[in-house]
């Protein structure tokens, strides 16, 4: 158990909708990342949140946004879903210095139909 | 630009057979590595970082600055191995850990 845990596990959802992913980082954390994980496109990454503030920015669209709270669980919001954003969504969390470890969750697994 | 490049989707070798999975980087300054790896159906996990020399499951990796590239070894490929191995830079400025496309392992009889 890597400490950082991902609700929910699955979700299947149809086009046009929007969802809400969550990821509780490991405790002392205050970096969280997603990434995105398509079978051929490998881990994508999306934005990276330090301390309630965005710091770096990936390949995100537009149609999706993220943000870390004050106890610092971050949601990605994923809206007018497409059949293309099907996919595995990892978050993890460092605690923000160099050299330190990135612990991942166990992903939410994302069918749009 | 920023790049990290894992050119072999897919890696096939005997048990036994040594193994080496190419990263090549191109980023500004001096990024700190890693490999991470993702076994099936598991979350994704730190198998080395180079700043501590380390070995784990007999998997090296050698930080050549010249070529950018940071390559993991194994003499000896054992069946669990197979798996899903990623490099990733990590640059402390811009605060991003970034991950090649990845290579599949796979370990054979």
């Amino acid at each position: 158990d890597s400490g950082v845990t991902q609700t929910p596990k699955h979700l299947i959802t149809a086009t046009g909708q929007r969802v809400t992913l969550r990821c509780s980082p490991r405790s002392g954390d205050l970096s969280v990342y997603w990434y995105q994980q398509s079978l051929d496109q490998g881990l994508q990454f999306l934005i990276q949140y330090y301390n309630g503030e965005e710091r770096a920015k990936g390949n995100i669209l537009e149609r999706f946004s993220a943000q870390q709270f004050p106890d610092l669980h971050s949601e990605l919001n994923l809206s007018s879903l497409e059949l293309g954003d099907s996919a595995l969504y990892f978050c993890a969390s460092t605690s923000g210095q160099m050299n330190t470890e990135a612990f991942f969750g166990q992903g939410t697994r994302l069918t749009v139909v | 630009a920023q790049r990290v490049t894992q050119p072999e989707k897919l890696l096939s070798v005997f048990k036994g057979a040594p193994v080496e999975l190419k990263c090549n980087y191109s980023y500004s300054g001096s990024p700190e590595l890693f490999w991470y790896v993702q076994y099936s159906r598991q979350r994704l996990q730190l198998l080395l970082r180079h700043i501590s020399r380390e070995s784990i499951k007999g998997f090296t990796a050698d930080l050549n600055k010249g070529e950018t590239s940071f390559h993991l070894k194994k003499p000896f490929a054992q069946e669990e191995d197979s798996a899903m191995y990623y490099c990733a830079p990590y640059t402390g400025t811009a605060s991003k850990l970034t991950f090649g496309t990845g290579t599949r392992l796979q370990v054979t009889l």
